[in-house]
């Protein structure tokens, strides 16, 4: 039973640029999360994704967008990266009407110079 | 909003012995969940243990069990007979439960790094 997948592991990234990053959930979820950890800090919730729409999101510029695939995998992009976008991208799963828990990928290591 | 606290940025216990994360919380809502999760160096973010607000049993994993004092809105957790493979970063994360099947997200602590010793 695969867990959830990230790509890529690391990411180096000049400020200006745009990022792509994709997860691919847990068998049999169907909800995506994402949160951004800076280093020394707890994850932030990014925006969650459920039936190709975004169904809640957090305290993020409009430069963080994302997408839901019809395969329930995802992908967060960020336009006009800052050097303040440096951190740990994590993806997480779950299904919408089973337990609450979420399961966590590996996260992307991203860093802007 | 709800608001996730852990006080103690890091923590020391030797092989073998006890050691509490403490966590508090404050939120509105009467019906929610409690995490722990742990993070080691490798990243990768695993899930402890989990409560439901409206169970007053405390939850159990073999040597993780928490203490849920719901009026007091703390949660913490007691790692029994620690292993040097316990070592990681600790977070505390609260989920609503308002509406079953709606979308929630986690509100995480800052973390507590545990180490242990042998």
């Amino acid at each position: 039973d695969a867990g959830v997948t990230q790509s890529p592991t690391h990411l180096i990234k000049t400020r200006g640029q745009q990022v792509t990053l994709r997860c691919s959930p847990k068998s049999g979820h169907d909800t995506v999360s994402w949160y951004q950890q800076a280093l020394g800090q707890g994850p932030q919730f990014i925006f969650q994704y459920y039936e190709e729409e975004e169904r809640q999101r957090g305290n993020f510029p409009d430069r963080f967008s994302g997408h839901q695939f019809p395969n329930y995998s995802s992908e967060l992009n960020v336009n006009a990266l800052l050097l303040g976008d440096s951190a740990l991208y994590l993806c997480a799963s779950s299904f919408l009407a089973g337990a609450p828990e979420q399961y966590f990928g590996p996260g992307t290591r991203l860093t802007v110079t | 909003a709800q608001t996730v606290t852990q006080s103690q940025p890091e923590m020391s216990v030797q092989e073998a012995e006890t050691v509490t994360l403490s966590c508090t919380y404050d939120t509105s809502e009467s019906d929610y969940y409690l995490f722990w999760y742990k993070q080691p160096p490798s990243r990768q973010m695993i899930l402890v243990i989990r409560q439901e607000a409206y169970k007053q049993q405390n939850a159990t994993e073999n040597r993780f069990s928490v203490n849920f004092q719901k009026a007091a809105k703390s949660f913490s957790l007691k790692i029994s007979d620690s292993q040097l493979g316990d070592a990681a970063m600790y977070f505390c994360a609260y989920r609503s439960a308002k509406g079953t099947g709606t979308a929630s997200k986690l509100t995480f602590g800052t973390g507590t790094r545990l180490q242990v010793t042998l």
